[in-house]
């Protein structure tokens, strides 16, 4: 079957640095998404891997390793409003977006 | 219109109505979604649409049904509605089905009671 997993929810200090893994099982595979999403909001795009590798963009970096199925999101310098759901998604083989549950990111002071 | 639109913003309805959600796109993008998005679950695809005049079926489309009469218009309809059926519903496009950047309208929070 197909499976994206990533953890349920994550909590991190402002100003700190935090990794979101999600690792994956799909059939096929032809590009991995970040979304965030903040409550109440419909998901914004964040990043776009298809390559392994690192693709950074200010202060959100995504890596992908093809290999091991495992993407993961790193948000440097943490800000309040950086407080979201990050929604892992995966292009399958007929190029559908397979989902991940998500996982709600907490920002303290 | 800027980008898409979706109404009604939202909605409580009586199990068993007929319910017409509609998406509305000015970005010109041959591709249109439907998902569903529930607590603790990831978003769930209901309808798709590759361009104007196909629809196909997507992961959850039981008690769900689309058209695509035009490029802007992608409209999900439910037959007779059911409690199950109580979520925030999204409409997404994408430019083509293999450019899969997906955009996303502001939702439509239903309630079946």
């Amino acid at each position: 079957g197909q499976n994206i997993d990533q953890p349920t929810e994550m909590t991190a200090t402002e100003g700190a640095i935090v990794q979101i893994n999600c690792t994956y099982q799909t059939s096929g595979f032809n590009g991995l998404f970040w979304y965030q999403q903040h409550a109440g909001e419909a998901p914004t795009f964040l990043s776009y891997n298809v390559l392994d590798g690192l693709e950074e963009k200010g202060r959100f970096s995504s890596f992908l390793s093809r290999s091991k199925g495992y993407s993961y999101l790193l948000l440097k310098e943490l800000q309040m409003k950086d407080s979201a759901s990050y929604l892992c998604a995966v292009t399958g083989s007929n190029y559908q977006l397979i989902w991940g549950a998500g996982t709600k990111l907490i920002i303290k002071p | 219109i800027a980008g898409i639109t979706q109404a009604p913003t939202s909605q409580i309805l009586a199990a068993g109505r007929r319910m017409t959600l509609r998406c509305t796109q000015d970005m010109r993008h041959n591709a249109m979604y439907w998902y569903r998005q529930d607590l603790g679950l990831g978003l769930r695809l209901i309808h798709y649409s590759n361009t104007a005049g196909t629809t196909g079926k997507g992961e959850v489309p039981d008690g769900y049904s689309v058209s695509r009469a035009n490029t802007d218009d992608f409209p999900l309809t439910l037959a007779s509605a059911v409690p199950s059926q109580t979520s925030v519903y999204f409409c997404a496009t994408a430019r083509d089905i293999t450019y899969n950047e997906q955009f996303f309208g502001p939702g439509t929070r239903l309630t079946v009671l």
